[in-house]
């Protein structure tokens, strides 16, 4: 199974600052397609996760442009800038390349 | 507006069975692959099933093959998810999800399992 690993497990940012997640995977996340199947979601307290990327860098639906997403192969980044108050939850990051598809630890996005 | 709505939750004891059920609305469920997600308390996410348009293919995890069966109801707009041999690892709360390709673009609010004796 491709293993996904998230650092750092936790983070302090001040509103209106700027922060970045990494997450490794422990094989290459390049479909044979061509595409790389790595997603970003939050889990705000209390509530289902919400998807933020697709396939690496791509914004979902009425996501703000100040989640941006980057990388290739095994290691990927989320960068969050302008940090509002509802941003604050639980980042995980997600391979839909190989089954079983596989989901980082999670990183804890608090206010400093 | 998409709405995901599970329900069949409870607790059961080890070796039982329970079958949870996701209602369906705002969008054409016959036209989505559809997913289940899990989440035991304080834990990750792990993906748990899939199943294609029509139901002929479905896809496990090694953890749940064999236990667990995804099927759908397209009529009915309807997802469910039919867990066998219950085991106390599979406490968790229970996401349905709609898919494109392997993206999990909607949720359910979850519904929670509790396997215990």
């Amino acid at each position: 199974d491709v293993v996904m690993t998230q650092t750092p497990v936790s983070l302090s940012v001040s509103l209106g600052g700027q922060t970045s997640i990494s997450c490794r995977s422990s094989q290459s996340l390049v479909h044979s397609d061509g595409n790389t199947y790595l997603y970003w979601y939050l889990q705000k307290p209390g509530q289902s996760p919400q998807l933020l990327i697709y396939k690496v860098s791509n914004r979902f639906s009425g996501v703000p442009d100040r989640f941006s997403g980057s990388g290739s192969g095994t290691d990927f980044t989320l960068k969050i800038s302008r940090v509002e108050p509802e941003d604050l939850g639980v980042y995980y990051c997600y391979q839909g390349t190989h089954y079983p598809w596989t989901f980082g630890g999670g990183t804890k996005l608090e206010l400093k | 507006e998409v709405q995901l709505v599970e329900s069949g939750g409870g607790l059961v004891q080890p070796g039982r069975s329970l079958k949870l059920s996701c209602a369906a609305s705002g969008f054409t469920f016959s036209n989505y692959y559809m997913a289940w997600v899990r989440q035991a308390p304080k834990k990750g996410l792990e993906w748990v099933a899939t199943i294609s348009t029509s139901g002929s293919r479905t896809y496990y995890p090694d953890s749940v093959k064999g236990r667990f069966t995804i099927s759908r109801d397209n009529a009915k707009s309807s997802l469910y998810l039919q867990m066998n041999s219950l085991k106390s690892e599979d406490t968790a709360t229970y996401y349905c999800a709609s898919l494109t390709g392997s993206r999990l673009d909607y949720w359910g609010q979850g519904v929670m399992v509790t396997v215990s004796s």
